[in-house]
């Protein structure tokens, strides 16, 4: 298994501004992903973060929006940019680890919320 | 497109009641599935999977859950609640070989009264 701490754990920001979120692993994975949980959705994969190159995006999510860093095997970052209500949501880090593939961790998620 | 469906959004249930909570998927080809559990104020969590071999899958605490192909489900079950699984629970699904992506389901948030 793997441990995953985010931070912030959670922050009310303005519109228009914008808030970087932190992943931290106890191990080093090579791949982790960024999902959003939107009041009463499901959780949405926003993008996959690899180590060394840039961040996958899925289709909705844009890198000027969401830009992502993975500058080490144990660290990535979320940003997200010129924030507007909508982006109100948990943002959500986990890894593949231990070997076992599309296994997932979890972090313990960012609530934001955006006035 | 893809999908996963959770037939229950709310459900409510007694101490010792049995639980079926329903996943369904919307693709035939190869899949690997799973169940998630998020307590109160705790992490998700892997509950059970199932890639291959014996449909009938054991997870934690006592949930098991079956694979359906022919109906493309994944329910998850339990034979008699505790107060303790008190959760919301996740069926996700991996479409192998179409992006090779988890989609997650909605989720059923589950209140068991004591």
């Amino acid at each position: 298994s793997a441990v995953i701490s985010q931070k912030p754990s959670r922050d009310i920001c303005q519109r228009g501004t914008s808030l970087t979120i932190q992943c931290q692993v106890d191990s080093q994975v090579t791949m982790m992903f960024w999902y959003r949980q939107q009041p009463g959705q499901s959780l949405t994969l926003i993008a996959t973060a690899n180590q060394g190159s840039e961040a996958t995006y899925e289709s909705g999510f844009v890198i000027d929006k969401f830009p992502i860093s993975r500058p080490n095997l144990t660290f990535s970052t979320l940003t997200v940019s010129n924030m507007s209500p909508e982006d109100s949501s948990i943002y959500l880090c986990s890894v593949e680890a231990g070997g076992a593939k599309d296994t997932q961790y979890f972090g313990p998620g960012t609530r934001l919320t955006v006035l | 497109a893809q999908s996963v469906s959770q037939h229950n959004h709310h459900v409510i249930l007694s101490e010792a009641a049995s639980l079926e909570l329903g996943c369904n998927y919307s693709y035939g080809g190869t899949v690997n599935l799973f169940w998630y559990v998020q307590y109160p104020g705790q992490h998700l969590q892997l509950l059970l999977k199932y890639f291959s071999g014996d449909p009938l899958v054991k997870g934690i605490k006592g949930f098991e859950a079956e694979f359906i192909k022919s109906k493309f489900s994944f329910n998850l079950r339990k034979p008699s609640v505790q107060w303790s699984d008190t959760a919301e629970y996740f069926c996700a699904v991996n479409y192998k070989g179409r992006d090779d992506k988890i989609i997650f389901g909605k989720g059923t948030r589950l209140h068991i009264l004591p």
